[in-house]
């Protein structure tokens, strides 16, 4: 168990609903990412938050938004979905501090777009 | 930037035999280097890393992987593999420190292990 916990661990929806995916850190990691794996373009990258604040974005499309709420825990909302966001998205978090930029996983909430 | 490329999907091997993943990265500084372990329906968990010091990294399970500076490389090895080990295995690079860091991963390999 990494401490990160995801919710919900699946789920299913129609083409262009939207959807909240939620995500608690390790107790004390400041720093949240999001991840999305699929089969086609594997483990991508999504945005990182800090403390609050965002600090960096990957391949993330507009549809999708994330923020991280005082508490630390972050939410990554997705809207108009399409049949290619079928997906498993990670939530990951991180130490302060020196850690060797480790990031500890979730095990994931399965998405899945019909 | 930075990048991974870990070279083939698949990697099959019968128990008992040497296990070798390889994984070669690309960063513009010195890197943070790690491998991650994804089993059937689960979430990535932490290999071993190289941040500095020691180029040869020993991590759980019996996996240890070697720091190549010249070779851009961070290869994977088992001497001896056991049925657990299938599984799906990410080589990832991170080559800033502090709080903008993040990890870029490599497309992964699925190591299957025949009896």
């Amino acid at each position: 168990d990494s401490g990160v916990t995801q919710t919900p661990k699946h789920l299913i929806t129609a083409t262009g609903q939207r959807v909240t995916l939620r995500c608690s850190p390790r107790s004390g990691d400041l720093s949240v990412y999001w991840y999305q794996q699929s089969l086609d373009q594997g483990l991508q990258f999504l945005i990182q938050y800090y403390n609050g604040e965002e600090r960096a974005k990957g391949n993330i499309l507009e549809r999708f938004s994330a923020q991280q709420f005082p508490d630390l825990h972050s939410e990554l909302n997705l809207s108009s979905l399409e049949l290619g966001d079928s997906a498993l998205y990670f939530c990951a978090s991180r130490p302060a501090g020196n850690s060797g930029n480790t990031i500890y996983f979730g095990e994931g909430s399965w998405l899945t777009v019909v | 930037a930075q990048s991974v490329t870990q070279l083939g999907s698949h990697v099959s091997v019968s128990e008992g035999a040497l296990v070798l993943l390889r994984c070669n990265y690309s960063s513009s500084v010195p890197p943070y280097l790690f491998w991650y372990v994804q089993y059937p329906n689960q979430g990535l968990q932490l290999l071993l890393k190289y941040t500095t010091g020691a180029t040869l990294v020993k991590g759980i399970n019996g996996f240890e992987a070697e720091f190549k500076k010249s070779e851009t490389s961070f290869h994977l090895t088992k001497p001896s593999a056991h049925m657990s080990d299938a599984a799906e295995y990410f080589c990832a690079v991170s080559s800033i420190t502090g709080a903008n860091s993040k990890l870029t991963f490599g497309k992964g390999i699925t190591l299957s292990v025949r009896p």
